[in-house]
């Protein structure tokens, strides 16, 4: 089974809009970590959040993680149509990076 | 690019043959992970490489194999294959502390 669940599968927004996606995970983790694929492409780090962060920020990304709920968020402000992608949370559990990945957003963000 | 380069892009086989993927990663990278992504598993992690040494085991079949060489490169060999492996198959690649993965293009696997 998944360690990661993202939710929703799919989301549709206009350019401009924001997009939240959401990420639960069952066990205690090293760090949880945020990749995006576009269609049929390797995937793209986007930012990584250590078990004793709340938050952290890297652009237009922000990134929360609530290790009590054992859940995290991904938020894209002000979303253009070049941010359509799947988006996945991976989690770390040994530190030795051997990620766990979700099973993804799709992201539609239409002009 | 992430400088992670795999191996042939596709490949297209018969049932029961046996194929190998190739994967260079970037350069001073010491650790090597190949991943499986299908849509109904999803990404799942079969096997990571440390410098020439298995160091983490996944969800990988016994008919599947994987080496680490001595100029870090390394091959995924899948064998006896079977129409259900038909994905796509991706290597990544860490430096230490071994923690953000870059990702090469993959390779699409297509059993018939």
């Amino acid at each position: 089974s998944q360690q990661g669940e993202e939710d929703p599968q799919a989301l549709s927004i206009q350019e401009g809009e924001n997009a939240t996606m959401n990420c639960s995970y069952k066990t205690s983790i090293n760090n949880l970590q945020w990749y995006r694929q576009n269609s049929g492409r390797g995937l793209v780090h986007l930012i990584l959040i250590r078990s004793n962060e709340r938050e952290k920020h890297s652009g237009r990304l922000r990134v929360t993680l609530d290790t009590s709920k054992k859940s995290s968020s991904l938020l894209i402000t002000a979303s253009r149509a070049a941010d359509t992608a799947s988006y996945f949370c991976a989690t770390d559990l040994s530190g030795y990076s051997t990620l766990t990945f979700g099973k993804g957003t799709m992201l539609l963000v239409s002009p | 690019d992430s400088g992670v380069t795999q191996t042939p892009k596709h490949l297209i086989t018969a049932t029961g043959q046996r194929v190998t993927l190739r994967c260079s990663p970037r350069s001073g990278d010491l650790s090597v992970y190949w991943y499986q992504q299908s849509l109904d598993q999803g990404l799942q992690f079969l096997i990571q490489y440390y410098n020439g040494e298995e160091r983490a085991k996944g969800n990988i079949l016994e008919r599947f194999s994987a080496q680490q060489f001595p100029d870090l490169h390394s091959e995924l060999n899948l064998s006896s294959l079977e129409l259900g492996d038909s994905a796509l198959y991706f290597c990544a690649s860490s430096a230490p502390p071994n923690e953000k993965l870059f990702f090469g293009s993959g390779t699409q696997l297509s059993v018939l």
